[in-house]
């Protein structure tokens, strides 16, 4: 069965500094995973993801994400944090085969917050 | 502009109503999808349509109903069988079931009072 995992409910980084929201997960076969960001009393917006190719992936407001097969991770990443980056994000995974009963799984998210 | 309405944005429900929830695209996408979150909670698949006049359970369907007799609209009921129905809801669609990215509305908040 799919499943994925945000270790952390709460990160927290000084502006300017670099982040890492981290991200595994489980799935039967090749991955297709998916990183969303969410503001408050908003709809989840797509960021970034990985279907296959290169292991760096860049996405949207200078975000990207590493895909580490034997670590089963992909964590998002940004080298320098805004305070307006402060938001609930999202890891998501779904397995590359074609059954039906394959569906996207959606991490428990993790609150990003930035200080000034 | 492409994208995915949802309305209403805020709705309050007395006990023992059903309530409609609105949702409709013009992405062209086949598949389209309603979670609920709680607040500070993540995702749960309600239903989910990969083609017109079909549609699945998700993981939490009961107190749901849905239809698909359009490719644009995926309208959600929520029954007075619904426990506990005070959550955000999120609409999304992507161009098949087993497409890639999903893409979602800008939620709709139902209040029972």
């Amino acid at each position: 069965a799919q499943s994925v995992a945000q270790p952390e409910d709460q990160v927290n980084v000084a502006e300017g500094n670099p982040l890492t929201v981290k991200c595994t997960y489980s799935v039967s076969g090749n991955p297709y995973l998916f990183w969303y960001v969410q503001y408050p009393n908003r709809g989840l917006q797509f960021l970034l993801k990985y279907i296959t190719g290169d292991n760096l992936v860049k996405g949207s407001y200078g975000f990207e994400a590493e895909f580490n097969k034997s670590q089963t991770s992909f964590h998002l990443k940004k080298p320098s944090a805004l305070v307006s980056d402060s938001a609930l994000y999202f890891c998501a995974v779904r397995d590359g085969g074609y059954s039906s009963a394959s569906k996207i799984i959606f991490g428990s998210g993790t609150r990003l917050s930035i200080r000034p | 502009d492409g994208g995915i309405t949802q309305s209403p944005k805020y709705l309050f429900r007395k006990e023992g109503q059903n309530v409609t929830l609105s949702c409709e695209q013009n992405l062209n996408h086949d598949a389209m999808y309603w979670y609920r979150q709680d607040p500070g909670q993540g995702l749960r698949l309600i239903y989910y349509s990969q083609i017109v006049n079909d549609f699945q359970k998700g993981d939490i369907a009961e107190g749901y109903s849905v239809s698909r007799e359009k490719k644009e609209s995926f309208p959600l009921t929520v029954t007075s069988a619904q426990k506990n129905p005070t959550a955000f809801y999120l609409c999304a669609s992507s161009a098949t079931l087993l497409g890639n990215t999903i893409y979602f509305g800008e939620g709709s908040w139902l209040t029972v009072v």
